[in-house]
């Protein structure tokens, strides 16, 4: 199975700041790679797509890139509904795999 | 407007089985796969399998082989997941999401969640 390394575990920023989260997989996956938001009590909602195509609807803010192995998201002007759980998750292979999650907090 | 509505949550006894629904509506059913995912307490998400719904053909993870059994009624647009001899290690979120088939399409649709519990 492909393992999906997410980096930092959790961070907090202020209002307004830029944060970039980082996903590295253990082999070449071809930019098949998407980011979720999940909120307390909610499921994961779809931000990114094959590494930086943003989801209808998400805001410009949300922003991804990468390619290979290593792919990160950037959210900037960090704002209050921002806070919450950011997973990354392979679609190359079977079975999809997803990483352990970055938790998201306002300073 | 697509929606994915899943049944109430579940309290099983070891041993047991459960079967939890995902009736989908606002586009066409046999268009797209729907895809089972595990989400533990500690919030970790696992991929279960998918099924696509237009030939019945589906994809498990090795993982839950025997344990999650992924049907379709296409007259209801209802997919299901069957979950067989539990164990406390199958409390869990269980979620629905579209997808479809093919590498790469990710996620765009998820229902809010079946929490089982397993618990004598």
């Amino acid at each position: 199975d492909i393992q999906m390394t997410q980096s930092p575990h959790s961070l907090s920023a202020s209002l307004g700041e830029t944060v970039s989260i980082e996903c590295l997989a253990s082999e070449g996956i071809s930019n098949y790679l998407a980011w979720y938001q999940q909120k307390p009590g909610k499921s994961p909602q779809l931000l990114i797509y094959y590494a930086s195509s943003l989801q209808d609807g998400v805001p410009s803010r949300f922003s991804g890139s990468g390619s290979g192995t290593q792919y990160s998201l950037k959210i900037s002007n960090m704002q209050p509904e921002d806070e919450g759980v950011y997973y990354c998750q392979q679609g190359y292979k079977y079975p999809f795999t997803f990483g352990s999650g970055t938790k998201l907090e306002i300073k | 407007q697509v929606q994915l509505q899943q049944s109430g949550a579940e309290l099983a006894k070891p041993g047991s089985s459960v079967k939890i629904s995902c009736k989908a509506s606002g586009y066409t059913f046999t268009s797209y796969a729907m895809h089972w995912i595990k989400q533990t307490t500690g919030q970790a998400l696992e991929w279960t399998g998918y099924i696509a719904p237009g030939s019945g053909g589906t994809k498990y993870n090795e993982k839950f082989k025997g344990k999650a059994t992924l049907t379709v009624d296409k007259s209801s647009s209802t997919a299901y997941m069957q979950l067989s001899s539990l164990t406390p290690v199958d409390t869990a979120v269980y979620y629905c999401a579209r997808g479809t088939r093919y590498p790469g399409t990710p996620f765009d649709y998820w229902g809010q969640g079946v929490m089982v519990t397993v618990s004598s």
